[in-house]
Formats: structure tokens, C-alpha cells, sequence
């Protein structure tokens, strides 16, 4: 059973416009949250992160929202570019522990057409 | 460039074969990790080394076997695999104690 789940597999969005890709958890012991972005025949780099004790967090073109209560959170991207087009994945861990043990979302592919 | 250095980029190899691959990470972290990536399946676990020793095992099978020399070397044995055990292998690094992983491009391989 997962418990980082990318509902959406992929995304279009037109150049300039907002991209809101969206995760949803399961475990209520998550406590931080990244995002991590995947180009083909790359491995995935660091993106954002957010703290549970946070409901926001902005860097840049990027902000992750966190809604704990309903275990739900998203990566803004505004304005996008064609060079964000990439598979975004979510990940999320818990106090512990089991070192580096990040969940895992199934990703979303975003593609940001000029 | 992220500072971790997977090879080979890409692998096939039979069912009966004995192969390795082989992560470097340039960056002074402590810990190591081996992860695979499957078609439309999240990136999973597999092993994970702090210092050289390890410090997880996620229930992988015996045909696959970690070895870690050094705090900046990390190898994958593989042994009698099976073509389901066909994916991305990425090798990732981290400070101790820090979640925010590095990843290398990764190993494709392929099981006929």
C-alpha cells in the first residue's frame, strides 16, 4: 500500500502559466516532505523541502504548500518554463530511525509547452 | 554533476551472469544508498551504509549483494537475477543524518 501516492501521472501546462503538482500521504508520522526532479538519463536533484512544523516554503519560482491536516501537499511553480519539464517526485519521512529511508511517490511528469 | 558517479550507465546481462555496479561519491558524505527504480513503480529502497556499515537491508533478495569498502565507494553484486529484477539502479549520497539525498544518473539493466 503506498503511502506517498502522485495521483497524477502527467501534466501539461503552457509556458508562463502555474504548475501545481500534488501529493497525498498516508502516514501521519511524516513530519518532512522534499521534492526531488528527475530529467531523463539524469538521476533525481533536490528541489524544495518542507518541515511539518511549516505550511510554506518558497524558493524562488518554487513554493511547497503543506496541509497536515489533510495530509496533502503541493509544489508550485510559477511562471513555468519550458526547462522545468521533467518527472517531479514527492518524498516523504518520518522521525526514526532507519536513516535515509525517504518514501517515495510514483512521480509526475510536467511538461511546460513555449 | 551532482558528485556521485554511477557505472556502467547501462547493462544487460543473462540470468546466469555475475556482474557489479559500482558508485562513487566525491561529496564527503557519510552514508550511501542503493535504490531501484521500476517501470511506473516509486523509487524503493534497498540498502543503506553509514561509515562503511550497513544499516539497512529492505528485504532484498540474496542475489543481490551490497558491498561498501569505503565511505565513498558503494558496489551492487549481482548474481542470478531474474528479468523482473530489470530497472534503473541509483546510487544516492547523503551528510549523516540528512535526508536531502544525492542521486547518481543511475545503472539501466536489463535481464534477458
Amino acid at each position: 500500500d503506498q503511502q506517498v501516492k502522485q495521483n497524477s501521472p502527467s501534466l501539461s501546462v503552457q509556458e508562463g502559466r502555474i504548475s501545481i503538482l500534488n501529493c497525498d500521504y498516508t502516514n501521519s508520522m511524516f513530519d518532512y516532505f522534499l521534492w526531488y526532479k528527475k530529467y531523463p538519463a539524469e538521476g533525481p536533484t533536490f528541489l524544495i523541502s518542507i518541515s511539518s512544523i511549516k505550511d510554506k516554503n518558497e524558493d524562488g519560482r518554487f513554493t511547497v504548500f503543506l496541509n497536515k491536516s489533510a495530509k496533502h501537499l503541493s509544489l508550485h511553480i510559477v511562471p513555468s518554463q519550458p526547462g522545468d519539464s521533467a518527472v517531479y517526485f514527492c518524498a516523504a519521512s518520518a522521525p526514526r530511525g532507519s536513516q535515509g529511508n525517504l518514501i517515495f511517490g510514483k512521480g509526475t511528469k510536467l511538461s511546460v509547452k513555449p | 554533476e551532482t558528485g556521485v558517479t554511477q557505472t556502467p550507465r547501462h547493462l544487460v546481462m543473462g540470468m546466469t551472469n555475475k556482474k557489479s555496479l559500482k558508485c562513487e561519491q566525491h561529496l564527503g558524505h557519510n552514508a550511501m544508498y542503493w535504490y531501484k527504480q521500476s517501470a511506473k513503480k516509486p523509487l524503493e529502497l534497498m540498502f543503506v551504509y553509514n561509515f562503511k556499515e550497513q544499516t539497512e537491508n529492505n528485504s532484498v533478495p540474496s542475489r543481490f549483494s551490497p558491498e561498501c569498502p569505503n565511505s565513498s565507494h558503494l558496489f551492487l553484486h549481482l548474481h542470478t537475477l531474474q528479468p523482473e529484477d530489470s530497472a534503473l539502479y541509483l546510487c544516492a549520497s547523503s551528510p549523516t543524518g540528512n535526508e536531502k539525498l544525492f542521486f547518481g544518473s543511475g545503472t539501466q539493466l536489463s535481464v534477458l
